[in-house]
């Protein structure tokens, strides 16, 4: 069965500083690796995503991803933090063929000083 | 883009009551949707898989006869908690892709969730 672990659960960086969320998987092949942030009381918002390919991928808002095979990890980046960076960040997984159902991480809350 | 529409986004109900939680898809056909449930400050725990034209699909300790999933059309996926008490209440989101089963290059989009609550 796939999961997925953010050794994480709080991280606090101030306002400018680089960000790095952490994400492991377990899963049988190289799945489909996806990150998703949540503002309270919303819903999930795509960041980025890797299907295969280049293994540096770049989402939205300035934030980027590597996948290393070799580590089993997808974790998050960003060089900047800025201060609407505040919220859940969720790394997940999926299968490549078969049930497209997501498995989620226990997610990363992220607050930023000023 | 995809966009996946949820209704309504709060419902307050009293024990004992049923809800109707809505998904949709607004610019594109699923035939598959997936529902999650998700405790404060907690994950997304997936609850079932729902089919078009078919039964759904539940997780492993989730109450189907609680949890009822209705998916009528290519567009409409339904949730009825029935006979609801306080531990139901909870962040419900739904999710649904514009490929096939098979095509696992699709990304799942996500409604904006509903948050009931039972007193």
């Amino acid at each position: 069965a796939q999961s997925v672990t953010q050794p994480d659960i709080h991280i606090t960086v101030s306002e400018g500083a680089s960000l790095e969320l952490r994400c492991n998987y377990s899963y049988g092949a190289t799945p489909y690796l996806f990150w998703y942030v949540q503002s309270p009381g919303q819903g999930l918002q795509l960041l980025l995503k890797y299907f295969s390919g280049d293994t540096l991928v770049q989402g939205i808002k300035g934030f980027e991803a590597e996948f290393k095979r070799s580590q089993s990890s997808f974790n998050l980046r960003k060089p900047s933090v800025h201060w609407s960076d505040a919220a859940e960040y969720f790394c997940a997984v999926g299968a490549r063929t078969g049930r497209r159902a997501l498995t989620f991480g226990s997610g990363t809350r992220l607050q930023v000083q000023p | 883009g995809a966009v996946v529409s949820q209704h309504p986004s709060r419902v307050i109900c009293k024990s004992g009551t049923s809800v109707k939680i809505e998904c949709r898809s607004l610019d594109f056909q699923a035939t598959t949707m997936f529902w999650y449930r998700q405790f404060p400050k907690q994950s997304l725990m997936l609850m079932a898989t729902s089919n078009e034209g078919s039964k759904a699909t539940y997780e492993q300790g989730v109450e189907k006869d609680k949890f009822l999933i209705n998916h009528a059309s290519l567009t409409l996926s339904t949730l009825t908690v029935t006979s609801a008490h306080p531990e139901d209440s909870s962040f419900y989101i739904c999710s649904a892709s514009p490929g096939t089963v098979n095509s696992g290059a699709n990304v799942l989009t996500f409604g904006a969730g509903s948050r009931l609550t039972v007193l």
